[in-house]
């Protein structure tokens, strides 16, 4: 089955400074990436998603890019501010007519100081 | 729109009694999910049901059973508690046009 790992289990940055999070994936069938950002006594709420037929998608501060090649994918952050402050989550999956097994990577707890 | 709404928020519950943990969803969506969350471990799925009617095991679904008898409701059963599952648990689901999962509050249980 997928597995998914996650580096750093913490990171701490400046306001204003660049936030990357890295994931890999073991499952090569995998082709739908999702990031949840998830802040403290709330459930994950998804900040952007990717998929494998694309290499990069950006938000605003947020991009995410993905390389299939050696299955890795990361968030990043640009420009952060303290509300950017949360758990961030990775998962990958195959989706398979919407319906998802989210496997999950084991959480990036970012924190931004003033 | 709520969106999923979880209940109870939170629960302490005596080793051996059974429990269900109830998720109601109202955006129609064909897909839920139930996730526990612990330390260090991430979100880890415990069973899903793809549409009304039909359920299956995730991950980590020994101790728990859930049902789907239409299209709202999704309930997790704890047949007989144990310490290790003291846990968050969340409830998701997601539509089936590719859209990604939305998740619920979550439920806070602490097995004694």
């Amino acid at each position: 089955g997928e597995n998914v790992e996650q580096h750093p289990s913490t990171l701490s940055v400046q306001e204003g400074d660049s936030a990357v999070i890295k994931c890999t994936y073991s499952d090569s069938a995998s082709n739908y990436f999702p990031w949840y950002k998830q802040e403290l006594g709330k459930g994950p709420q998804l900040i952007i998603d990717i998929r494998s037929n694309v290499g990069e998608k950006k938000d605003q501060r947020i991009a995410v890019t993905l390389n299939k090649t050696a299955k890795h994918f990361s968030l990043h952050i640009t420009e952060t501010q303290p509300e950017d402050s949360a758990v961030y989550f990775c998962a990958a999956s195959v989706m398979n007519t919407g319906f998802q097994k989210l496997v999950f990577g084991t959480g990036t707890r970012l924190l931004v100081s003033p | 729109t709520a969106g999923i709404t979880q209940a109870p928020t939170s629960q302490i519950l005596a080793a051996g009694r059974s429990m269900t943990l109830r998720c109601t969803q109202d955006m129609r969506h064909n897909a839920m999910y139930w996730y526990r969350q612990d330390l260090g471990l991430g979100l880890r799925l415990i069973h899903y049901s793809n549409t009304a009617g039909t359920t299956g095991k995730g991950e980590v679904p020994d101790g728990y059973s859930v049902s789907r008898a239409n299209t709202d409701d999704f309930p997790l059963t704890l047949a007989s508690a144990v310490p290790s599952q003291t846990s968050v648990y969340f409830c998701a689901s997601s539509d089936t046009g590719g859209g990604f999962a939305f998740f619920g509050q979550g439920t806070r249980l602490t097995v004694v």
